[in-house]
């Protein structure tokens, strides 16, 4: 079964700092790729997503992610984070499995960006 | 705007109730799917429906059961709620057709089991 690994629970930062979360997923196959964001007290929402051609995704607010797969890695970035960045990230993958088109989330990482 | 609603954001139930969580999708899409959100695990997929009365288990069934009667309708029921099943359960929707869809969410319903 195909599981994703997100390294840091929790990341604090100043604003203008850079971010990096780190995503590695397990899954021979074919894939698709997501972040998602849930900001405090809000639905869970898509930031960016892969699927095929350019492995380097520009998503909303800024935020990009590239997916190299000789690693089997999908890290989000943010040149600039903003405290308004404050919100918990989930990385995700889509793979075909026995029982069709099957999402597996990964931990979370909790980040709180310092104004 | 897809628009899926849960019908509660938060309840409070006693062990051994029966509990019912409802979900509603106003984009007709064909899937729909319960996860459970934990610190540190990131969401569980407990079960999921690709059509009207038709369901499939996710990764972590035991202890619940669904009901997909209407299209737009998704619940998911716990026969015996229990401690362990305090949780926060969100609800999903997505198209049938390309794997790279993505997938909506609701609120969330935070449940306590006391």
């Amino acid at each position: 079964a195909q599981s994703v690994s997100q390294h840091n629970h929790h990341v604090i930062l100043s604003e203008a700092a850079s971010l990096e979360l780190g995503c590695n997923y397990s899954y021979g196959g074919t894939v698709n790729l997501f972040w998602y964001v849930q900001y405090p007290g809000q639905h869970l929402q898509l930031l960016l997503k892969y699927f095929s051609g350019d492995p380097l995704v520009k998503g909303i607010k800024g935020f990009e992610a590239e997916f190299i797969k000789s690693k089997f890695s999908f890290n989000l970035r943010k040149p600039s984070v903003q405290w308004s960045d404050t919100a918990e990230y989930f990385c995700a993958v889509n793979a075909l499995t026995n029982a069709g088109n099957m999402l597996t989330f990964g931990g979370g990482t909790r980040l709180m960006v310092k104004p | 705007d897809v628009k899926v609603t849960q019908s509660s954001r938060y309840l409070v139930k006693r062990t051994g109730e029966k509990v019912f969580l409802e979900c509603v999708q106003d984009m007709d899409h064909e899937n729909m799917f319960w996860y459970r959100q934990d610190p540190g695990l990131g969401l569980r997929l407990i079960y999921f429906s690709y059509d009207v009365k038709m369901k499939e288990k996710g990764d972590i069934p035991e202890g619940y059961s669904v009901s997909r009667e209407k299209k737009e309708r998704f619940s998911l029921i716990l026969e015996s709620a229990s401690t362990n099943q305090t949780s926060m359960y969100l609800c999903a929707s997505r198209p049938s057709g390309s794997r790279s869809d993505t997938q909506y969410f609701g609120p969330g319903t935070r449940l306590t089991v006391l």
